[in-house]
């Protein structure tokens, strides 16, 4: 199965700072997705992205896709303490069932501080 | 938030010992998965259901068994629990399959804490 990185593993920031973070994958996808993390909480959807679109935005959180590269990056922009979580990426598995499953990369932590 | 429960949320039980995790959706969703989270390793697939009584395996599936009778129920069995099985066990749901053109959001369970000892 594929499985994205993202890039870097932690990031610390201060509040109204942008945050940037990167996902690379292996093999070709139709579509990519982010989640995000609370501590001691599950995964919530943030947005989807498909492979015939370069950029995506929903409020503060812009998304682009490099098809060419297999990269994606996670943009938030003015960032509040709110934000300090674990974000991952996720694209749909190889090799299985029709590609049923996401595979999730091991996560950028964010820590937002005031 | 998506109606997905998992029980129990946490639990503590000795090595070689079964254990039973449920996870229950009042969403009427065709997909469910189990993954686990560990420090350094993110989430991984141990298995996944595509219906009812249709299962397969994920990337972490060894010594573990899953059983889906009922739409809205889907078990996760640690036949023999092992100390690397202490985990982070995460239920998810979700409509459709990870490759449809519009994709398939994932809705997850809040987690169950499984200590093995």
């Amino acid at each position: 199965s594929q499985q994205g990185e993202e890039d870097p593993q932690a990031l610390s920031i201060q509040e109204g700072e942008n945050a940037t973070m990167n996902c690379s994958y292996k093999t070709s996808i139709n579509n990519l997705q982010w989640y995000r993390q609370n501590s001691g909480r599950g995964l919530v959807h943030l947005i989807l992205i498909r492979s015939n679109e370069r950029e995506k935005h929903s409020g503060r959180l812009r998304v682009t896709l490099d098809t060419s590269k297999k990269s994606s990056s996670l943009l938030i922009t003015a960032s509040r303490a709110a934000d300090t979580a674990s974000y991952f990426c996720a694209t749909p598995s190889s090799g299985n069932q029709a590609g049923t499953a996401l595979i999730f990369g091991k996560g950028t932590t964010l820590s937002v501080s005031s | 938030d998506a109606g997905i429960t998992q029980s129990p949320r946490h639990k503590v039980t000795e090595t070689g010992t079964p254990v039973t995790l449920r996870c229950h959706q009042t969403e009427n969703h065709r997909y469910m998965y189990w993954y686990r989270q560990d420090p350094g390793h993110g989430l991984r697939l141990i298995h996944y259901s595509y219906g009812v009584k249709d299962t397969d395996k994920g990337e972490v599936s060894d010594g573990y068994s899953v059983s889906r009778s009922k739409t809205e129920d889907f078990l996760l069995t640690l036949e023999s629990a092992t100390s690397s099985q202490t985990s982070v066990y995460f239920c998810a749901i979700s409509e459709s399959a990870a490759t449809t053109s519009s994709g398939n959001t994932i809705y997850f369970g809040e987690g169950s804490w499984l200590t093995v000892v």
